[in-house]
């Protein structure tokens, strides 16, 4: 069936580090991928998204690329700030029956000024 | 605000009890989830429905139950509750017909406490 697998957490950075979460997935035929960051004591919110091979999804300075190639989706920024402290999950869309997103486990980041 | 409001923001009850959260998914969207998310962070799926029918459903408890009206709100109903539900539920929503925006959109959820 299908799969994302996260890097597991929590990532602690300092101010203005570069940041990369890993993400890969296992699935059938071409499915989206989204990146939803979840902020404390709030609700999912769709990060960014790729919806084909080698797309770039990118939203607040983060980017990640559909890597078919490799089955990733590679979560990255260049300058993390204090704000972007956060749970950060990965997530598929298979486009089957249901429109059944598919969730890794979620990577939290923490980011120390 | 996403679109998708769930009642009430915080529960505090007794073991025993029952308990109904509500969920009023984004104007167009015909799908709604639910999830339950505990302390260790992960999302588990708990039902879907589509449209008022039941379409998948994952790992949600027999005390649990869940239904979609005609006007598309869902209820999310929870019984003979035990300290282990304690937990953050989630709602989203989506249009399945949308290719364009095939993500879903998240409530702020229902944080629920048993005590």
């Amino acid at each position: 069936g299908d799969s994302v697998t996260q890097m597991e957490g929590p990532v602690t950075l300092s101010e203005e580090a570069f940041l990369t979460i890993n993400c890969t997935y296992t699935a059938t035929g071409y499915p989206s991928l989204f990146w939803y960051v979840q902020y404390p004591g709030e609700g999912l919110q769709l990060l960014l998204k790729a919806t084909k091979a080698d797309d770039k999804g990118s939203n607040k300075g983060f980017e990640a690329t559909y890597r078919k190639e490799t089955t990733s989706f590679h979560l990255e920024k260049g300058s993390v700030q204090v704000s972007d402290s956060a749970v950060y999950f990965c997530a598929l869309n298979p486009w089957t029956a249901g429109n059944m997103l598919t969730f890794g486990g979620g990577t939290r980041l923490m980011v120390k000024p | 605000d996403s679109g998708v409001t769930q009642t009430p923001k915080h529960l505090i009850t007794a073991t025993g009890q029952r308990v109904t959260l509500r969920c009023s998914p984004r104007s167009g969207d015909l799908s709604v989830y639910w999830y339950q998310q505990s302390l260790d962070q992960g999302l588990q799926f708990l039902i879907q429905y589509y449209n008022g029918e039941e379409r998948a459903k994952g790992n949600i408890l027999e005390r649990f139950s869940a239904q979609q009206f005609p006007d598309l709100h869902s209820e999310l109903n929870l019984s003979s509750l035990e300290l282990g539900d304690s937990a953050l539920y989630f709602c989203a929503s989506s249009n399945p017909l949308d290719r364009m925006n095939d993500g879903y959109t998240f409530g702020s959820g229902t944080r629920l406490t048993v005590v």
